[in-house]
């Protein structure tokens, strides 16, 4: 069954540092987004994109986030200067149809942790 | 105001079982889908099972139901007999329609759900 791979599945950072988060979602999916995680909390919607351009995004996601689909393949997420309040679980989805009829597939996640 | 409640912290239910998990909504739009989610202790987000708001038939997937009930605005999820391996936390979530490029899933806070022996 097609998956969504995300990597790390751990990352620790230092506060300030910048990190990288990617994914390799469903090859046929068009539809592409990041969602996070805090411990113990529901999951929030972070951006959204589509042909190569957000169409989405979250009051979440503010200056310091940023994503990239450099090569037709990866999906990531930057964030550029971590905060301790970035720790969290963040989860990369895809889906087919904009109306997510098949389901959005989401990764495994990637649990960051600033310190 | 929040677009999707789950009132049910914490769920418990024997083996074999049969248990409804609750969910409401909250929204104008006329076109939206409803979705239920498995996430282990393991972290990931595992796709159960999908409502479309013009769908006429409850949506089934194997073990899976959900209890569409349009005018209460109600999403509930049925597992029947239940197994060990069901345990886990399970969020709804809805899509509504928004514009061409997608749209974000409004997650509820989750009910955990322990399978006994």
């Amino acid at each position: 069954e097609p998956e969504v791979t995300q990597t790390p599945s751990h990352q620790v950072t230092q506060m300030g540092q910048e990190v990288i988060l990617r994914c390799v979602p469903i090859s046929n999916h068009l539809y592409f987004y990041w969602y996070r995680q805090i411990l113990g909390q529901k999951v929030e919607f972070l951006v959204s994109f589509y042909n190569n351009e957000i169409s989405e995004k979250s009051e979440i996601f503010d200056d310091q986030f940023s994503v990239e689909r450099p090569d037709g393949s990866n999906f990531t997420l930057k964030i550029r200067s971590t905060k301790l309040e970035d720790s969290a679980m963040y989860f990369c989805a895809s889906s087919r149809e904009r109306t997510g009829e098949g389901g959005y597939t989401f990764g495994s996640g990637t649990r960051l942790t600033v310190v | 105001a929040q677009k999707i409640t789950q009132t049910q912290p914490g769920m418990f239910v024997q083996e074999k079982e049969a248990v409804t998990l609750d969910c409401t909504y909250d929204t104008s739009d006329p076109s939206y889908g409803l979705f239920w989610y498995k996430q282990p202790s393991s972290g990931e987000m595992i796709f159960l099972i999908y409502q479309g708001s013009y769908d006429q038939q409850n949506a089934t997937e194997g073990r899976y139901s959900l209890n569409f009930q349009k005018a209460r605005k109600s999403a509930n999820l049925v597992i029947s007999a239940s197994q060990l391996g069901d345990s886990a936390m399970y969020f709804c979530a809805m899509r509504e329609s928004g514009g061409e490029a997608g749209t974000a899933l409004i997650f509820g806070k989750g009910t955990t759900l322990s399978v006994s022996s």
